[in-house]
């Protein structure tokens, strides 16, 4: 079966600081992609970062950038200078050639100030 | 920009009732989706639409069905409401020619079932 596993339910940062959240996924497709949600209190969920299976380069968007491990099928997220508004949940989720996506059961972000 | 709109941010029903959950998005997608979000569960699909009248089933059907009559509008139906169907609900839309894309979600409607 495809999951996804997120295996911090909650990470904390201080402003300013790094943070790495992890996320590892199950399949047997070469081809696919990865995306990372953000979910701020106010609720929509919105990209933070999207990654093509066949890119061996990892993304980067401004503070956000992965280490994506297509071997080991580890797409983790690190945000640098961590700021208040990163606060949020944040979800890792997969998806293959179909219309499906597979999402983690979330890690909720707390930056400290 | 995409626009998904989900008709209530909050909403309180009666266990056995008939609830609607509305969704309508503005962009032209085919591909339409339900999911449920719980704590410690992230997101679940409900069910998942890829044209009008069309509909399949995700992992958690039980206890739902789905109505898409218009493209940019898919609802979503609790036949006989119980309170194990209390949560957050969040519909989604992409086009299916997009397959890199990100799905673009509503706000949510967060169901309280009393």
């Amino acid at each position: 079966a495809q999951t996804v596993t997120q295996s911090q339910p909650e990470m904390s940062v201080q402003e300013a600081e790094t943070v790495t959240l992890s996320c590892t996924y199950d399949t047997s497709e070469s081809d696919y992609y990865l995306f990372w949600y953000k979910q701020p209190p106010s609720r929509q969920m919105i990209l933070v970062i999207r990654q093509e299976a066949y890119k061996q380069q990892n993304a980067t968007e401004n503070r956000f950038s992965v280490n994506f491990q297509k071997a080991a099928k580890s797409f983790s997220l690190k945000i640098s200078d961590s700021q208040l508004g990163d606060a949020a949940m944040y979800f890792c989720a997969y998806k293959p050639g179909t219309y499906k996506y597979i999402f983690g059961t979330g890690t909720r972000l707390k930056v400290l100030a | 920009d995409v626009k998904v709109t989900q008709s209530s941010r909050y909403l309180v029903k009666r266990t056995g009732e008939k609830v609607f959950l509305e969704c309508v998005q503005d962009m032209d997608h085919e591909n339409m989706f339900w999911y449920r979000q719980d704590p410690g569960l992230g997101l679940r699909l409900i069910y998942f639409s890829y044209d009008v009248k069309m509909k399949e089933k995700g992992d958690i059907p039980e206890g739902y069905s789905v109505s898409r009559e218009k493209k940019e509008r898919f609802s979503l139906i609790l036949e006989s409401a119980s309170t194990n169907q209390t949560s957050m609900y969040l519909c989604a839309s992409i086009s299916p020619t997009d397959s890199n894309q990100p799905q673009h979600f509503g706000d949510g409607t967060r169901l309280s079932i009393l």
